[in-house]
Parts: C-alpha cells; structure tokens; sequence
C-alpha cells in the first residue's frame, strides 16, 4: 500500500515551454501533498504544500507563478513549470500524506521527475 | 523553527560490518517524529525506519536500529550487517506531531554511505 507515481519520470524540454508534472496517490487518498526540488548531492528542498480544493502554499524564494501547482482531487497534484528555462533543470519529487491521518504523519514519496531544459 | 544536522557527508564501510549515521535536531516541540530515508541511486526515496518522540524505546527494523537521545536531541541510526544495497544517501526528518503541522518534513543534508565489498 501507500504507493505515489510520478509522470513522467524524464521530460527534455525547450527553454520557454511549459512542462507538466503529475503526481498521484494510487491506493490512498492525500489531502495534502508535497513538491520538492533536488539538486545532485544535495537534500530535499521543499518549494510548496499543496492541499486539495485549495491554493497552494509556497516557499519563500518559491515563484508561485513559474511553478503552478493543482490538487483538484484526492489523488491527484500537478505542478507545472510555466516558460521554463536551463536554470530550472532539476529533479523534482512528490509525495503524499494518507487523508486518514497516519499516526506517524508520515509522507509517501513518488519516484521523481528528472526535467531537463535545454 | 525546526533544524535538523548530519555532520558526515560521506561514510563508507566494508560489507558484513556495522556502520552509524549521526543526526542531531532543534526543537522546542514535545510531540514529534523522526525518521531516516535512504535514497538509493534510483532516487526513490524510501522510509527505513521511524521514531515516536514519547517513546523511549528505539526503533528497530531488521538490521536497521537506532539510539534516540531525547534530552541531546540525538537520532543516530545504526546499520548492523552492512550489504551492498545499502550503498545509498540516507536522510534525517523531522515532523511535528500536531495535525495542524500538515505533517511538513524537515531533512537534513544527507549522508552518502557506500558499503564497499
């Protein structure tokens, strides 16, 4: 159980277009989900809470505008990276929190989504 | 705010042996919870083992185990039996215990750990 997939999990892209990432809960359902960025080597970086049926909540240095993310349902979260350029090459994770509240409030990881600009 | 601290960026150590990660964390919360992730060169992160801050007790799953220090707000975890497929970027997180908290994990830097045969 408490498995997240992530599509898709390599996109190549040209500088000013626009990407869409998915990240979905496939035998749970999340309320919340969460978007991090992962440079090589380097830890986890959270850009923005995304909780169903509302805006999302993001980072401080996080443009909310160049990265649009959409939890329109229960097991479902987009994040789209709006004109995208080679300095936003990265990885990018998503995971999940069960909406039945796990006692350990524990996140459950996607697989990540390597996004090359060139 | 909550911090969390991996003081070793690499550690490497021979198949069949024992090897120990060190965290430590800052907080002022009571109720909270812990955990170390390993990630893989997958990139998959995948939860290894997780430590309520009410229990004294420590963790243990197979040959991963920890020592949580409470009062030194210490989190160590020890891998027993080292194998190759160990060989990844293990992670110490931090989340509050309060449901308002939106379960919001707080990483450290990471260490690399390669189990050389």
């Amino acid at each position: 159980g408490a498995v997240v997939s992530q599509h898709p999990s390599r996109v190549i892209c040209k500088s000013g277009t626009s990407v869409k990432i998915e990240c979905r809960s496939l035998d749970f359902q999340a309320t919340t989900m969460f978007w991090y960025r992962q440079f090589p080597k380097k830890s986890l970086m959270l850009m923005a809470t995304s909780n169903e049926g509302s805006k999302a909540t993001y980072e401080q240095g996080v443009e909310k505008d160049k990265f649009l993310i959409n939890h329109a349902s229960l097991t479902l979260s987009t994040l789209t990276v709006t004109s995208a350029h080679p300095e936003d090459s990265s990885f990018y994770i998503c995971s999940a929190r069960d909406a039945g509240g796990h006692r350990y409030n524990e996140q459950f990881f996607g697989p990540g989504t390597r996004l090359t600009v060139l | 705010a909550q911090t969390v601290t991996q003081s070793q960026p690499e550690m490497s150590v021979q198949e069949a042996e024992t090897v120990t990660l060190s965290c430590t964390y800052d907080t002022s919360e009571n109720n909270y919870y812990l955990f170390w992730y390993k990630q893989p060169p997958s990139r998959q992160m995948i939860l290894v083992i997780r430590q309520e801050a009410y229990k004294q007790q420590n963790a243990t799953e197979n040959r991963f185990s920890v020592n949580f220090q409470k009062a030194a707000k210490s989190f160590s975890l020890k891998i027993s039996d080292s194998q190759l497929g160990d060989t990844a970027m293990y992670f110490c997180a931090f989340t509050p215990g309060w449901e308002t908290s939106g379960s919001r994990l707080t990483f450290g830097e990471g260490t690399q750990l390669t189990v050389n045969p």
